[in-house]
């Protein structure tokens, strides 16, 4: 089956410093990548989606400028948390398809945040 | 808009019982459907999907779940829970592009 990666597996850094989450499709092009941010004992709250090689589309309420989205190749997806703050602390998950509408998303294994 | 009920936030069954964990939807486009399971700090797994075709799926770990249009459910089922069925079961609902969770159903096996 295919398989997302994420890295680091976990994190804890100071407030105010900035952080990058790698998301990667090992054994498929991942031309969709989506964010999510999961709260203790909630859902996954959709963050942003992005299509290789254009802008990510953020969801309502979700600051472009505070999680920076990057998707410069099929495999390879980055969440960049800038000035970290300690609401920021969360598990952070990417999810990759290949296709269309019907695709299934393969799921990493998520980031564990912690700021201080 | 698309939508996703889990009503039991958590359900607790012993060992060998049969469970069902309960999913209702809403949505305005034509309707995926989509089981997951997460097991503590790790991502989400696929248990299984309904795109089209029979309504009753079946999917990994001997779980199951059937599609009914006029009750908008889909709700998933085991015959006979394992304590490593132990984790959070999340239901999602997808359109275009986007994929809707809601809010999960811990299942707790009890031996």
């Amino acid at each position: 089956g295919a398989v997302v990666s994420q890295h680091p597996s976990w994190v804890i850094c100071k407030s105010g410093t900035s952080v990058k989450i790698e998301c990667r499709s090992l054994d498929f092009q991942a031309t969709t990548m989506f964010w999510y941010r999961q709260f203790p004992k909630q859902s996954l709250m959709l963050m942003a989606t992005s299509n290789e090689g254009s802008k990510a589309t953020y969801e309502q309420g979700v600051e472009k400028d505070k999680f920076l989205i990057n998707h410069a190749s099929l495999t390879l997806s980055t969440l960049t948390v800038t000035s970290a703050h300690p609401e920021d602390s969360s598990f952070y998950i990417c999810s990759a398809k290949s296709g269309g509408l019907t695709d299934t998303q393969y799921f990493g294994p998520g980031t564990r945040l912690t700021v201080l | 808009a698309q939508s996703v009920t889990q009503l039991d936030s958590q359900v607790p069954v012993f060992e060998e019982a049969p469970v069902e964990l309960r999913c209702n939807y809403s949505s305005s486009v034509s309707v995926y459907l989509f089981w997951y399971v997460q097991y503590p700090n790790q991502g989400l797994q696929l248990l299984l999907k309904y795109l089209s075709g029979s309504t009753l799926v079946k999917g990994i770990n001997g779980f199951e779940a059937e599609f009914n249009k006029s009750q908008t459910s889909f709700h998933l089922r085991k015959p006979s829970v394992h304590i490593s069925d132990t984790a959070e079961y999340f239901c999602a609902v997808g359109g275009y592009q986007k994929v809707t969770f809601g809010t999960g159903t811990k299942l707790q096996v009890i031996p």
